[in-house]
């Protein structure tokens, strides 16, 4: 089945340890998605990638970085992880821009 | 500054009535509306969704309600069923009609947390 893969689901990091989530796409889908979920609140969008055109949100702090090596995989980099990072991290899909978004099923990233 | 406001944090329905998921926005740009469901432990997945062109979109049990001059969306859900107990998410993007290409990425409501009594 085509699908949205997450790994890991759940990462353990120390305060100011850099940290990678990956994903991987089997939709060959030309937008990829990063956005951070915090408890009891709404996914708040990081950045995403069409194609190889990186697209960063004005409010994304400097910490968050992502890479996308071919049209599968995305990748979240955060440099130095601060308490206030540990959230769920989701990664989504769009064959093109707006409409109908697939999501994985996340990451949740705790720092200690 | 919330553009998609979902007030009810939670609503619990008698299994067989009608569930009613209530969403308002505030962005006069927003031109796609989606519902999303969400299990525990589950990445969010689509459900139905509407363009601002119409008024009303209906798949099986569920229906979807717009009602641009309210700037209000609803999901009807009938007959209400145990494994529709989950987080639904009420989604908006813009331009996707008028520039042919949508705006980056969707705006989220925080969600309300569906619970189907037996």
């Amino acid at each position: 089945d085509a699908m949205v893969i997450q790994n890991p689901r759940y990462q353990v990091t120390q305060f100011g340890k850099p940290v990678t989530l990956s994903c991987s796409q089997t939709l060959n889908h030309n937008v990829m998605y990063w956005y951070q979920q915090k408890s009891s609140q709404a996914p708040k969008l990081l950045f995403h990638y069409y194609d190889k055109d990186f697209n960063n949100e004005a409010d994304t702090p400097d910490n968050f970085q992502s890479r996308r090596p071919n049209t599968s995989f995305c990748f979240l980099d955060i440099r130095s992880p601060g308490l206030g990072d540990a959230a769920m991290y989701l990664c989504a899909t769009s064959r093109d821009r707006g409409g109908r978004q697939f999501f994985g099923p996340g990451t949740r990233l705790t720092v200690l | 500054d919330q553009q998609v406001k979902q007030n009810s944090p939670s609503l619990s329905v008698q299994e067989g009535r009608i569930s009613i998921l209530n969403c308002d926005y505030t962005n006069s740009m927003f031109d796609y509306f989606l519902w999303y469901k969400k299990y525990p432990a589950e990445g969010p997945t689509f459900l139905i969704s509407i363009s601002s062109i119409k008024d009303k979109n209906e798949d099986g049990r569920f229906t979807v309600f717009l009602n641009k001059s309210a700037k209000h969306l609803s999901l009807h859900i009938v007959p209400s069923q145990p494994g529709d107990s989950a987080v639904y998410f009420c989604a908006a993007s813009a331009n996707l009609l008028n520039s042919g290409g949508g705006a980056d990425g969707l705006t989220f409501g925080k969600g309300t947390h569906l619970i189907i009594q037996p």
